[in-house]
């Protein structure tokens, strides 16, 4: 899988929005953006995923910039429980997939 | 709606011992796969398992490890004689066969505590 950038950790206010953003200068034309988190003490959870157009579901949405060297996973409205460790993979269809640190997400009541 | 399963939550061998973990991959799943995550640290990619063989293993899985589908609905990770550093958890994930970029679905794993 292609590299992807993230920050360590964000913090949150509950019921605001948040952006966490990912850079994957390296993309291939071929390459999902795939987004995964993971609670504590529980397995990933697949969030969403993408090509090249922006996506939404019923727990976030991602916007991918044009060029589709970064992608941005958006939650609507932070709640306690959105607090975990959010992974942004770039995932060739043939391939497996490769975790890297991810983004601590904090969420603050 | 439909998970992945696996068992038990919690295993704790002694040191040298062969350990079995288990998994209940989704039902129409085709494509099955093994994590680790040791505490503190990255989840780790271990193996890809397809149309009973093996499609893809990383530098960790060595000749230690052996993946099985003994029948048409559990997926099992063996390490034969376990080390003090197989102290992890490990992850269970499937996925189906039909459109590209389709995302896996994991289990909560089994947490595997050598002595």
């Amino acid at each position: 899988d292609a590299k992807t950038t993230q920050p360590n950790s964000m913090e949150s206010n509950e019921e605001e929005p948040v952006h966490l953003p990912c850079n994957h200068s390296t993309i291939s034309g071929t390459d999902y953006i795939h987004w995964y988190r993971q609670l504590p003490s529980q397995g990933p959870e697949y969030v969403i995923h993408g090509l090249t157009s922006n996506v939404n579901n019923r727990m976030a949405s991602l916007a991918i910039a044009e060029d589709r060297k970064s992608s941005t996973l958006i939650l609507h409205r932070a709640t306690l429980r959105d607090a975990a460790v959010y992974y942004c993979i770039l995932r060739d269809p043939n391939n497996d997939m490769r975790f890297g640190a991810g983004t601590r997400l904090t969420v603050k009541p | 709606e439909p998970e992945v399963t696996q068992t038990p939550s919690h295993q704790v061998t002694q040191m040298g011992q062969e350990v079995i973990l288990r998994c209940v991959p989704i039902s129409n799943h085709l494509y099955f796969y093994w994590y680790r995550q040791i505490l503190g640290q990255k989840v780790e990619f271990l193996v890809s398992f397809y149309n009973n063989e093996i499609s893809e293993k990383s530098e960790i899985f060595d000749d230690q490890f052996s993946v099985e589908r003994p029948d048409g609905s559990n997926f099992t990770l063996k390490i034969r004689s376990t080390k003090l550093e197989d102290s992890a958890m490990y992850f269970c994930a499937s996925r189906d066969r039909t459109g590209l970029g389709q995302p896996q679905h994991f289990g909560d794993g089994t947490r595997l505590s050598i002595l």
